[in-house]
């Protein structure tokens, strides 16, 4: 099955400026990768996703990069602002099987924006 | 728009009771992923169903079973309660298609076993 690693499992920034966090793959035949924010207690909500044939994608402030070659995928958020605060979750899906496509999540990242 | 939802959002239980969950997917959407997440952890893959029938099974163990019916609503069976199964579970919903990966998740059952 897939592996996906992320880091780093902290990460503290002021607001205003920009947060990354990377995350790793092992199947290269893993096709999609979306990124869930999720605040205490609530729903991983889906923020950004990207595809296997696509190596960057932007909405406003959050951009996500992919690179196949190296099965390394990444979040970045500029202008952060105190309300990124949560744990993002990055994942990867099982190559697809019969009609599943079950979610590999990375351990999370804790983001902490400080005013 | 319509969401998941899911109900109970809370549910205590005591060692060796049993627990049904259910889900409601968003309409239209036909696939059905349970997921389980323990406190402070990521959320684990246990079941999925497409079309009312199992499509991809993941650590869920032989205590839970799970089905879809008809009207695409899935339930989470639980027998034989253990401390450990004490987590946040969510549903989440998909359509099978262009997107079919993209799902969207359901605000959660927070389980308690006492």
């Amino acid at each position: 099955g897939e592996n996906v690693e992320q880091h780093p499992s902290t990460l503290s920034v002021q607001e205003g400026d920009s947060a990354v966090i990377k995350c790793t793959y092992s199947d290269s035949a893993s096709n999609y990768f979306p990124w869930y924010k999720q605040e205490l207690g609530k729903r991983p909500q889906l923020i950004i996703d990207i595809r296997s044939n696509v190596g960057e994608k932007k909405d406003q402030r959050i951009a996500v990069t992919l690179n196949k070659t190296a099965k390394h995928f990444s979040l970045h958020i500029t202008e952060t602002q105190p309300e990124d605060s949560a744990v993002y979750f990055c994942a990867a899906i099982n190559p697809p099987r019969r009609s599943g496509y079950a979610l590999n999540f990375g351990k999370g990242t804790s983001l902490l924006v400080t005013p | 728009a319509a969401g998941v939802i899911q109900s109970p959002r809370h549910l205590i239980k005591e060692k060796r009771e049993t627990a049904t969950l259910k889900c409601y997917p968003i309409p239209r959407h036909d696939t059905v992923y349970w997921y389980q997440q323990g406190p402070g952890q990521d959320p684990q893959f246990l079941i999925s169903f497409y079309e009312k029938m199992q499509s991809d099974k993941g650590s869920i163990p032989d205590r839970f079973s799970a089905q879809q019916f008809s009207d695409y609503h899935s339930e989470l069976n639980m027998s034989s309660l253990e401390l450990g199964d004490s987590a946040l579970y969510f549903c989440a919903s998909s359509l099978f298609g262009l997107a079919r990966e993209t799902q969207y998740f359901g605000p959660g059952t927070r389980l308690l076993v006492l």
